[in-house]
């Protein structure tokens, strides 16, 4: 079975600073990974995703995240946040081409102090 | 990009009645449709995957009574969540994959979300 986990379910940051989202999952079968931003009152937007090839995917609005086998992780990174980064992160994985059963982590709200 | 709706965006309802909540796809068809649930700071579970035409597949743990599923075209589904109670109150996302074509790969698009009160 997939789980995933998102190790902080708040994070704190003030603005211009860096940030990582941590995301690990498990799974027995390869999988695809994504990250998707959900802004309040709002459905989710896709940031990025990994599907194959090279390990250091970049998405929209700056943010990255890197996929590291050995270590079963996809964490989000963005080095200088803005306050409108303001918003709940969803890591999620799944094993079908077409994404539809997406298995989603718990969530992490980024807060960007100014 | 391609847009999905959800209507209504938020609804309160007394026990025992029956809700309706459309997804829609506006600019592109969708064969199949995907309903999530997501309880106050928790995450999205996959209840049902919806199939224009045919029978939806309901998530092991999911009442597919409680919960009834219908595709009646290539860019409407409906969740209608039946004599609902107040631990139905939730918010129900939906979400529809547009095919990109030839040698390329799916997309993901997720509706606004519906609010559900039971009262």
């Amino acid at each position: 079975a997939q789980s995933v986990t998102q190790l902080d379910s708040q994070v704190p940051v003030f603005e211009e600073a860096p940030v990582e989202l941590r995301c690990n999952y498990s799974s027995s079968v390869s999988v695809y990974l994504f990250w998707y931003v959900q802004y309040p009152n709002q459905g989710l937007q896709l940031l990025l995703k990994y599907l194959s090839g090279s390990t250091l995917v970049k998405g929209i609005n700056g943010f990255e995240a890197e996929f590291n086998k050995s270590q079963t992780s996809f964490h989000l990174r963005k080095p200088s946040v803005h306050i409108s980064d303001t918003a709940e992160y969803f890591c999620a994985v799944s094993f079908l081409t077409s994404y539809g059963k997406l298995t989603f982590g718990q969530g992490t709200i980024l807060t960007v102090h100014p | 990009g391609a847009v999905v709706s959800q209507h209504p965006s938020w609804v309160i309802c007394k026990s025992g009645t029956s809700v309706k909540i459309e997804c829609r796809s506006l600019d592109f068809q969708a064969t199949t449709m995907f309903w999530y649930r997501q309880f106050p700071k928790q995450s999205l579970m996959l209840m049902a995957t919806s199939n224009e035409g045919s029978k939806a597949t309901y998530e092991q743990g999911v009442e597919k009574d409680k919960f009834l599923i219908n595709h009646a075209s290539l860019t409407l589904s409906t969740l209608t969540v039946t004599s609902a109670h107040p631990e139905d109150s939730s918010f129900y996302i939906c979400s529809a994959p547009q095919a990109a074509g030839s040698g390329g790969t799916d997309t993901q698009y997720f509706g606004p979300g519906t609010r559900l009160t039971v009262l």
